[in-house]
Order: C-alpha cells, then sequence, then structure tokens
C-alpha cells in the first residue's frame, strides 16, 4: 500500500526560509504527479500546484506561482515545497497527495508550518 | 477559470438522515474528473468519489455521487456518526479546483 511521509511540523520567524518535503513509503510511488494542498485554520482546501516526480514537470496555481517553489528528486521519489522568505499568512497546513487519474487518492498527514516572530 | 461552489455551508442532520450535498461549476466540467472528499478534523482529506459516481476503494455503500455537465451531487443515506465531517468537492482539467467546502455537523 503506497503511503506518503511528509516532513514535521516547522515553527518559523518572518523572512525565514523553509523547504518541506513529501515522499513514498511502503511500495515505491514509481513516478507520478504529486500535488500539495494549502490548508489556512479553519479554512478550505487551496491547490497550490503539482510536480511529476519522473522529470520534474510543474504547474502552479496562479495565486502561487512565485510565492512557492516545487520541486522533486526523482531518485528517492521524494516532493519539495519551499519558500524563501516566509511570511506570517504562511501559517497552514500543507498536504501534499498523490495525483491520479485526476483525483487526489492517496494523501500524506500535512505539516503544520507556523510562522511567528 | 472555473469555480466551484459548494451548498450548503452547513448541513445539520441526525443520524440515520439522509445528506445532499450540492456542488456546482460556473462552466461545464467533464465528469470524468469530478471527485469528491471528506475531511474529519485533524485529518487529511480522504477521497470518497471519483468520476463524479464511482466510490474509491473501502468506501461504503451508503455515499453515492450523481451529476453532470454544471450539477454534481454526493448524497450520504443513512448517516453514521463517523460521517459528521467536511466534504470537498474536486475538479481536474490540469490544474486542480476545490469547492469551499460543506459542513455536515450533528444535529
Amino acid at each position: 500500500e503506497v503511503q506518503l511521509v511528509q516532513s514535521g511540523a516547522e515553527v518559523k520567524k518572518p523572512g525565514e526560509s523553509l523547504k518541506i518535503s513529501c515522499g513514498g513509503s511502503g511500495h515505491s510511488l514509481g513516478d507520478f504527479w504529486i500535488a500539495w494542498v494549502r490548508q489556512m485554520p479553519g479554512q478550505g482546501l487551496e491547490w497550490m500546484g503539482t510536480i511529476y516526480t519522473g522529470d520534474s514537470d510543474t504547474r502552479y496555481s496562479p495565486s502561487f506561482q512565485g510565492q512557492v517553489i516545487i520541486s522533486a528528486d526523482k531518485s528517492i521519489t521524494t516532493a519539495y515545497l519551499q519558500w524563501s522568505s516566509l511570511k506570517a499568512s504562511d501559517t497552514a497546513m500543507y498536504f501534499c497527495a498523490r495525483l491520479l487519474g485526476g483525483d487526489l487518492d492517496v494523501w500524506g498527514p500535512g505539516t503544520l508550518v507556523t510562522v511567528s516572530s | 477559470e472555473i469555480v466551484l461552489t459548494q451548498s450548503p455551508g452547513t448541513l445539520s442532520l441526525s443520524p440515520g438522515d439522509t445528506a445532499t450535498l450540492s456542488c456546482r461549476a460556473s462552466q461545464s466540467v467533464s465528469s470524468s474528473y469530478l471527485g469528491w472528499y471528506q475531511q474529519k478534523p485533524g485529518q487529511a482529506p480522504r477521497l470518497l468519489i471519483s468520476g463524479a459516481s464511482t466510490r474509491a476503494t473501502g468506501i461504503p455503500g451508503r455515499f453515492s455521487g450523481s451529476g453532470s455537465g454544471t450539477d454534481f451531487t454526493l448524497t450520504i443515506s443513512r448517516l453514521e456518526p463517523e460521517d459528521f465531517a467536511v466534504y470537498y468537492c474536486q475538479r481536474y482539467a490540469g490544474s486542480v479546483t476545490f469547492g469551499g467546502g460543506t459542513r455536515v455537523e450533528i444535529k
């Protein structure tokens, strides 16, 4: 059974950089599309972008283009989400999920990012 | 950009009731790429329905999806205590779009 494992919770100050990860466990993920989804406190789900782990082809939501960088390491089938300068408004839970046939069929447990001075 | 509007925002029902959740698209979308998700507090979302009407693996039969074009429905028959949660519709067309969610709460 494919599972997604995400890096642990982070507490950062405004202006700091951060890179969080999402990898597969159990059976190999193989080459798949991985989506990143933001959920701000008490709010709904927002798609940030998607990356194909095979060749790092990346699609960004217009809302997040230029705000984050999505990358992947094919050799370890891991996707990353990074910020160069965090803001308090980046405080949220960040989920990764496998995109298969248009469905987000496997989800990671989420990484809570807290940005506070 | 297609917008998915879910209604109602909150549904107050009792166990055993039937929940009917709506997802309306601002333009026609392909049924093949319309999904529904359940999210419980403190948990990641879980895929319930794909292709507008196909239950995902392990999803009980009381969950059913229907619709086409711009109007889609998730029906939960005979609500169980564990069904009280937030439900999202989602559409894929190269990009991913989520509806705003419907909270199903205990009356």
